[in-house]
């Protein structure tokens, strides 16, 4: 199994500024996705993060909001740019492993309060 | 796209069966995956279902028919601790996953 560490875990932030979640993995891994969980919500999928190339959002998410890096295939970044309090949620880092596709991993998320 | 339905909130009590169903339509069936989720925390994956049939894991277990666009999540001998979210997942062709509602059960002693 592919093991995720993402950081930060938590923060506290400011309207009007931006935040950058990291995301790494201990293999390579064809695929990294990122998730949001807005509060008593379900995960909604934000963009598809692909290696050497812009990322693939889905809709109503966009690159001006939510810029995503992977310069290899064990990282990746997604940043929340000026953030209001709707964008209060926790974001998810997910990976689809070579050979192990019965499992969709997941990080720890970081839990962002915007104030 | 996707459309999955799974039920709100479901009650149990301790030592008992609880029997979390989801439906599902789908453009596109890579798997149907099953996650526990406690309040705060990221979710745990609990199984995974590609072909029709049970897969048992522990007190756990999860049945798929592809044909129905159905799945249940049953959960055996239920302890308090397995009090949280369960998340019935759809993974597409294209290796994303979408995600039901989450369905909130509740153990009672």
């Amino acid at each position: 199994s592919a093991v995720i560490s993402q950081k930060p875990s938590r923060d506290i932030c400011q309207r009007g500024t931006s935040l950058t979640i990291q995301c790494q993995v201990d293999s390579q891994v064809t695929m990294m996705f990122w998730y949001r969980q807005q509060p008593g919500q379900s995960l909604t999928l934000i963009a598809t993060a692909n290696q050497g190339s812009e990322a693939t959002y889905e809709s109503g998410f966009v690159i001006d909001k939510f810029p995503i890096s992977r310069p290899n295939l064990t990282f990746s970044t997604l940043t929340v740019s000026n953030m209001s309090p709707e964008d209060s949620s926790i974001y998810l880092c997910s990976v689809e492993a070579p050979g192990m596709n019965t499992e969709a991993f997941f990080g720890q998320g970081t839990r962002l309060t915007v104030v | 796209g996707q459309n999955i339905d799974q039920p709100t909130e479901m009650t149990a009590t301790e030592g008992a069966i609880v029997q979390i169903n989801c439906t599902y339509q789908t453009s596109g069936f890579n798997g149907l995956f099953w996650y526990q989720q406690h309040a705060g925390e990221a979710p745990t994956f609990l199984s995974y279902n590609v072909l029709d049939g049970l897969e048992e894991k522990g007190r756990f277990s999860s049945f798929l028919s592809r044909s129905k666009g159905y799945s249940y999540l049953l959960l055996k001998e239920l302890q308090m601790k397995d009090s949280a979210s369960y998340l019935c997942a759809i993974r597409s062709n294209d290796y994303k996953l979408s995600f039901g509602a989450g369905t909130t059960v509740t153990v009672r002693a």
